[in-house]
């Protein structure tokens, strides 16, 4: 079955980097676009990042353009998010997601803790 | 806060019925039929329960339906079952250059 598993979350101080990783199973990954998505605490979600089925387009949200960037490896089914200058707004639950078609995300990871503090 | 507007809770007894509603604009909600609905039981994966507004995606419950008015979109969810209490967010697609699309806030269901 489809499986999205996100690793690489943690603590990291403001300013700092980190990169998100997304293990995929179950289907043909270099098939999908993928997206980054995110949920600070009680907040809702918010859509971050996509990437085409080859890596050749992608695209971010401005509230972290500039900042974060998407890649995908399709000879290891793999999906990361390099994110640098983190600041403590960015502190959520970070989800990798396989786009349906259009709009719409079909499955999800289970998500990574980023927490950015001091 | 959120782009589009939900309500934080709802709460009926098992076998009831209820709608959730989504309110946005006519940058988003009002102005495309891209809307859809997931379902988050917190802690695990987030589930799409139906795209273009209304259509369900293999292996969703036809209990779950969609609507759409203007700039307000609704999820309807009859014969409610304790498994069906979670967090129910809108997502919609926007004219805005800064994202994609645009979430909810989310609303709690508690199913008594």
């Amino acid at each position: 079955q489809v499986q999205l598993v996100e690793s690489g979350g943690g603590l990291v101080k403001p300013g700092g980097s980190l990169r998100l990783s997304c293990a995929t199973s179950g289907f043909t990954f270099s098939d999908y676009y993928m997206s980054w998505l995110r949920q600070a605490p009680g907040k809702g979600l918010e859509w971050l990042s996509y990437i085409d089925s080859t890596g050749s387009a992608i695209s971010h949200a401005d509230s972290v353009k500039g900042r974060f960037t998407i890649s995908r490896d399709n000879a290891n089914n793999s999906l990361y998010l390099q994110m640098n200058g983190l600041r403590a707004e960015d502190t959520a639950v970070y989800y990798c997601a396989r786009r349906l078609r259009g709009y719409y995300f079909d499955y999800w990871g289970q998500g990574s803790l980023v927490t950015v503090s001091a | 806060q959120s782009a589009l507007t939900q309500p934080a809770s709802v709460s009926a007894s098992p076998g009831q019925s209820i709608t959730i509603s989504c309110t946005g604009t006519s940058s988003d909600i009002g102005g495309y039929t891209f809307v859809s609905w997931y379902q988050h039981h917190p802690g695990k994966a987030p589930k799409l329960l139906l795209y273009d507004v209304s259509r369900r995606p293999s292996g969703v419950s036809d209990r779950f339906s969609g609507s759409q008015s203007g700039n307000t979109a609704s999820l309807g969810i009859s014969g409610l079952q304790a498994e069906d209490e979670a967090d129910y967010y809108c997502c919609s697609y926007t004219r805005s250059s800064a994202t994609l699309v645009v979430f909810g806030g989310g609303t709690k269901l508690t199913v008594l």
